[in-house]
């Protein structure tokens, strides 16, 4: 019963350097989201997918890269990565029930 | 655009109290659904409650309900009898259902301290 997979659950970063966030799901949800939360600002979408194949941006999606090859995972990556984005990563899915599947974060730090 | 405010930063309730939590939605669309999530220390997101907004009641689950005022466009979250592992953040959040696209967005977060 594993529902959102996200992995690394750390990850610590030069600046510079580049990642790749996975988020799996196994509830064959048509809906995937990326977000990020820094102390104060609650949750603020990144780029979010409505099927496989399919991405689109968020509120904040500068400096991030999706991509959704198979309907389970969502693949957030990070080409050059900046202090700015030190945070916490939650991916998200859902199906057509309203209710959001959360996975338990990524805590990234870039030095 | 939708917009989520919670203007409560922090709150404090006494062991065994009802606790009322703000949050109050900007949307100019007539069908969209209201949410509350709780965040504990650990990290985790847990769905709390929902409401849409063609809900003739007020939504219940448990400890948890939702004081949905349409008009005044506030959906704040009511938990009673609280307990200390109520201390947690909590968000409120909304999707437009006009579109079958629209994300969930959150506010800000409200922090809860339940004194023992």
């Amino acid at each position: 019963n594993a529902g959102v997979t996200q992995t690394p659950k750390f990850r610590v970063l030069k600046t510079g350097q580049s990642m790749t966030l996975l988020c799996a799901q196994d509830m064959n949800h048509e809906y995937m989201y990326w977000y990020r939360q820094d102390p104060g600002m609650g949750l603020r979408l990144i780029h979010y997918s409505v099927g496989e194949g399919t991405t689109a941006k968020g509120e904040v999606p500068d400096g991030y890269n999706v991509s959704r090859l198979k309907k389970q995972n969502f693949l957030l990556g990070l080409e050059s990565a900046a202090p700015s984005q030190t945070s916490v990563y939650f991916c998200a899915s859902r199906d057509y029930d309203e209710k959001l599947f959360f996975g338990s974060g990524t805590q990234l730090s870039v030095l | 655009a939708q917009k989520i405010t919670q203007t409560q930063p922090g709150m404090f309730v006494q062991e065994k109290e009802a606790v009322t939590l703000d949050c109050t939605y900007d949307t100019s669309d007539p069908s969209y659904g209201l949410f509350w999530y709780k965040q504990p220390s650990s990290g985790e997101m847990i769905f709390l409650i929902y409401q849409g907004s063609y809900d003739q009641q007020n939504a219940t689950e448990g400890r948890y309900s939702l004081n949905f005022q349409k008009a005044r466009k506030s959906a704040n979250l009511v938990i009673s009898a609280s307990q200390l592992g109520d201390s947690a953040m909590y968000f409120c959040a909304m999707r437009s259902f006009i579109t079958g696209n629209t994300p969930l967005v959150f506010g800000k977060g409200t922090r809860l301290s339940v004194i023992a």
